[in-house]
């Protein structure tokens, strides 16, 4: 297996433009988590699924967030309008059967919002 | 409030020491606690997993130790190579029962170089 997969790898784009990164889980995986992780906060958990259906967002910043899943493959993490204090690395992270089961992580996407 | 507190922020060490991460925490009630390897521009990667009622668990050359009645735990490195430099990361999970799921709690992390 690949391994979670995420796209793009490296974003940059400029204050008020709509941002949207991708996340392939490992097959078989139940669960997906998208993370946010700064030198001043560490890793945060923004929300999680499972079986594609939204469990606990109560991680997730503001409305400018949102995340879907529409099927057992993928999922995104939109931001509309960005600003530059979301700048950060995102990462998407899979497991077989829960949040506290060991968590596979992606390579994450950076994120630069200026 | 559910907290995680990981010492030192930093580590550098030679090549072939051995060193202590620690972590020290105030979740409950808790169900177990992981730790995780992060490279650079790295995903993290779970090196333990420890419940309340494991006091050791041992990956290779590197050593987790859980002491659950004063909250602490540590990892230990032994002969310490250049691939262990990165940021180690503390993660403990706690059982809600009101809300019938899980909570994380995650530490920043100790950041360790290893040097020739």
């Amino acid at each position: 297996d690949a391994g979670v997969i995420q796209s793009p790898r490296h974003e940059v784009t400029e204050m008020g433009q709509e941002v949207t990164l991708r996340c392939k889980p490992i097959s078989g995986h139940d669960y997906l988590f998208w993370y946010r992780q700064t030198m001043m906060r560490g890793l945060e958990l923004l929300i999680y699924f499972n079986n594609n259906v939204p469990i606990d967002d109560s991680g997730m910043p503001e409305d400018r967030f949102s995340a879907k899943m529409p099927n057992a493959s993928f999922s995104t993490l939109k931001i509309q309008p960005s600003e530059p204090r979301d700048s950060a690395v995102y990462f998407c992270a899979s497991s077989i059967s829960g949040l506290q089961e060991t968590q596979y992580f992606g390579p994450g996407t950076r994120l630069l919002v200026l | 409030k559910n907290q995680v507190e990981q010492s030192p922020q930093s580590l550098i060490i030679l090549e072939g020491k051995n060193c202590t991460l620690q972590c020290n925490y105030t979740v409950s009630p808790f169900s177990n606690l992981r730790w995780y390897k992060q490279d650079t521009g790295r995903g993290p990667v779970s090196l333990t997993i420890m419940t309340f009622s494991e006091n050791t668990k041992s990956n290779g050359r590197y050593t987790a130790t859980l002491d659950a009645d004063t909250k602490q735990s540590s990892l230990h490195i032994t002969a310490s190579q250049l691939s262990d430099s990165a940021s180690y990361i503390c993660v403990v999970s706690a059982y809600d029962s009101g809300a019938g799921s899980y909570q994380l709690t995650f530490g920043k992390g100790t950041k360790l170089s290893v040097i020739p």
